[in-house]
């Protein structure tokens, strides 16, 4: 089993449409979520983070988690044509103190937003 | 501005070179970070540096080195026993434990190939 799995892709969604982006991970002892967009030959750049269950909301980004599912979520809302890209989650797995930055990648879902 | 320059930006080795990819920030950040992606993959961990003049192994180290001489610079070897080193190398940073030590900054990446 991966230690962070994202739903398959690519995802394909309708201008204005919401965009669900799905990840699982294997550390239940995980206390930080993060969300990267990244571009076709670009670096990730952080969209979202998220350390409580529930939901946490900026702008149209929705982020949600559900540690005792092991499972976060991002939502776009109002997708646009600008919003396609590979969306990476990543988790901090509990390693103790040390780990601090040590981010665990899924493998990144691929999100098109046709007009 | 603050950031991280990755150099450089394309590079090509042939078979039994050593190469080395330059990785400088202004951001006065304690930890850095090299990672490597492959197409359709996610970021795996090579190495890590939370202070300078000491790093560690991160998941895929064999093949690689690095160095941390200096607290802005964390300059990344693909020695010659990095056997299928061709991939999307990418520098980060993040800040002292605290609120800021999860959330990466990344640099705009270096994309080696090998001939």
């Amino acid at each position: 089993q991966k230690e962070v799995e994202q739903n398959s892709g690519p995802l394909s969604v309708p201008e204005g449409a919401i965009a669900s982006l799905n990840c699982t991970y294997s550390d239940r002892g995980s206390q930080s979520f993060f969300w990267y967009r990244q571009y076709s030959g670009k670096s990730p750049e952080l969209i979202m983070s998220i350390y409580s269950n529930g939901d946490k909301e900026d702008g149209r980004f929705t982020a949600q988690l559900n540690k005792a599912s092991q499972y976060v979520s991002l939502l776009i809302r109002d997708s646009q044509p600008s919003d396609s890209a590979t969306y990476l989650c990543a988790v901090l797995p509990n390693a103790g103190g040390t780990s601090y930055g040590k981010l665990t990648f899924g493998q990144g879902t691929i999100l098109t937003v046709h007009p | 501005d603050g950031g991280i320059t990755q150099s450089p930006k394309y590079l090509f080795r042939k078979e039994g070179q050593n190469v080395t990819l330059s990785c400088e920030q202004n951001l006065n950040h304690d930890a850095m970070y090299w990672y490597r992606q492959d197409p359709g993959q996610g970021l795996r961990l090579i190495y890590y540096s939370q202070i300078v003049n000491d790093f560690q192994k991160g998941d895929i180290a064999e093949g690689y080195s690095v160095s941390r001489e200096k607290k802005e610079s964390f300059p990344l070897t693909v020695t010659s026993a990095q056997k299928n080193p061709t991939a999307f190398y990418l520098c980060a940073s993040s800040d002292a434990p605290g609120a800021g030590a999860n959330v990466l900054t990344f640099g705009a990446g270096s994309r080696l190939t090998v001939l």
